[in-house]
């Protein structure tokens, strides 16, 4: 049983490049939910879903795509890179579709954008 | 906008003491609330939840403490170990899922 796994753990981005940020997880809950990290401060919400083909928007959604094709997988993407997105991120899920059994956390994935 | 938790502030203990992490929320309508530990190069790792009907929940070690009318959260760590050292997070659940975390703080357990 993996839980949730990210990929890639590091990456680095110019600024304007795209990219997908991957989150699978496989104890088949339905919740799942991106966050970022930044340097002394706690975890910002980007966006969540509640299920397979639902997505919304968290505390800070712009710069960010996501889509929910399948009840495993949560992708991220970035259209246009910019330094601000300078971040690690941490994708999360949980069962039964609520917070109320708390979260499963990814390992994250740390990216620099130059 | 309104935020759990202040700047990530530092405790610092002796091994074998008690921790008492505390944060402040700010929304009085959240109604769950957990603490995450989180070690230097990984995510999260649940420790304990407490529901807004609830006023004290006890695990292994741990004890979380809320007082809704100051809007105080605080978790208790028993008999503190270097293990122990990390960063924690309390977080609310504010909204139907949305969970929103504090800023953290740093636990550091000297031997």
């Amino acid at each position: 049983n993996a839980g949730v796994t990210q990929t890639p753990k590091f990456q680095v981005l110019k600024t304007g490049q795209s990219m997908t940020l991957q989150c699978a997880q496989d104890m088949n809950h339905e919740y799942m939910s991106w966050y970022r990290q930044d340097p002394g401060m706690g975890l910002r919400l980007i966006h969540y879903s509640v299920g397979a083909g639902i997505t919304d928007q968290g505390e800070v959604p712009n710069g960010y795509n996501v889509s929910r094709s399948t009840t495993e997988d949560f992708p991220l993407r970035l259209l246009s890179a910019a330094p601000s997105q300078t971040s690690v991120y941490f994708c999360a899920s949980s069962y039964s579709g609520t917070v109320d059994y708390g979260y499963t956390f990814g390992s994250g994935t740390r990216l620099t954008v130059v | 906008g309104e935020s759990v938790g202040l700047h990530l502030p530092t405790l610092s203990v002796q091994e074998g003491d008690n921790s008492i992490i505390n944060c402040a929320y700010s929304n009085s309508a959240s109604d769950y609330f957990i603490w995450y530990k989180q070690e230097s190069g990984k995510g999260p790792q649940f420790i304990i939840d407490i529901r807004s009907n609830m006023d004290k929940r006890q695990g292994q070690r741990v004890t979380v403490l809320l007082n809704k009318t100051v809007k105080h959260l605080s978790l208790q760590i028993a008999a503190t170990q270097p293990g122990d050292s990390a960063v924690y997070f309390c977080a609310e659940n504010r909204a139907t899922n949305k969970l929103i975390f504090g800023t953290g703080t740093l636990l550091a357990v000297q031997p």
